[in-house]
């Protein structure tokens, strides 16, 4: 129940392109879900968050869409450009667990922008 | 505003020994979490610290300890290290869910640390 699904593993997108990426929680008590963007060799940073109170979130490219119902969310870039490509991660928080706010993550998704 | 920074950059032990990896909080966070990431997977979470308590751990066994001192920058340790503890050890840090706003939940990374365990 912990667990935070993530798909797809690797994506090849075309520059100018939409890239998709989404994840499923079962965990009901989760209540903060960021994206974080990582390149190798360095630590992840973070994309964008979105809390269940609201579907969608835009910060310049980047979108989160929220399902609450389903239990799911992803995260589209818009215009996708050769600098996007990095490992993508998905993650899920809930105050309550423990007290604190442990990070649950994803297992990730290689992006490829191709030129 | 300084970022997360961690040392050292690299390590490299052999089994059994012990080691001691350092972060820097950003300024004006005051709860500190540490990730272990092997290779290809997402990170795991080991430990958080909160005003110099330890606030929550993950499943990692005992010879994984930390420290947070009053400047919030934060200790983690490795005692008998084995060849599985290698992996890039992430150091996070966020204002805290006491702060009482959204932004507290937000954790900020350092570069981690590459520790080849041989």
């Amino acid at each position: 129940q912990q667990q935070v699904k993530q798909s797809p593993q690797s994506l090849i997108v075309q520059k100018g392109g939409i890239s998709i990426i989404n994840c499923a929680y079962e965990n009901t008590a989760f209540d903060y879900f960021p994206w974080y963007q990582q390149f190798p060799g360095k630590g992840p940073a973070l994309l964008i968050a979105i809390r269940p109170d609201v579907s969608e979130k835009k910060e310049g490219r980047f979108t989160i869409s929220f399902n609450k119902s389903a239990k799911q969310f992803s995260l589209h870039i818009m215009d996708s450009q050769p600098g996007d490509s990095a490992t993508y991660f998905c993650a899920a928080s809930a105050i309550n667990m423990d007290s604190n706010y442990q990070l649950i993550w994803g297992a990730g998704t290689k992006l490829i922008i191709k030129p | 505003e300084t970022g997360v920074t961690q040392s050292p950059t690299h390590l490299i032990k052999t089994r059994g020994q012990q080691v001691t990896l350092r972060c820097s909080s950003q300024s004006g966070h005051n709860t500190v979490s540490w990730y272990q990431q092997a290779l290809g997977q997402g990170p795991q979470f080991i430990f958080q610290y909160y005003r110099e308590e330890e606030n929550g751990r993950g499943n990692f066994p005992p010879r994984f300890s930390g420290l947070q001192f009053p400047n919030y920058s934060s200790e983690l340790n490795v005692n008998a290290l084995e060849l599985d503890d290698s992996a890039l050890y992430l150091c996070a840090s966020s204002a805290g869910w006491a702060s009482g706003t959204s932004e507290g939940y937000e954790q900020y990374f350092g570069p981690g640390t590459r520790l080849t365990v041989t």
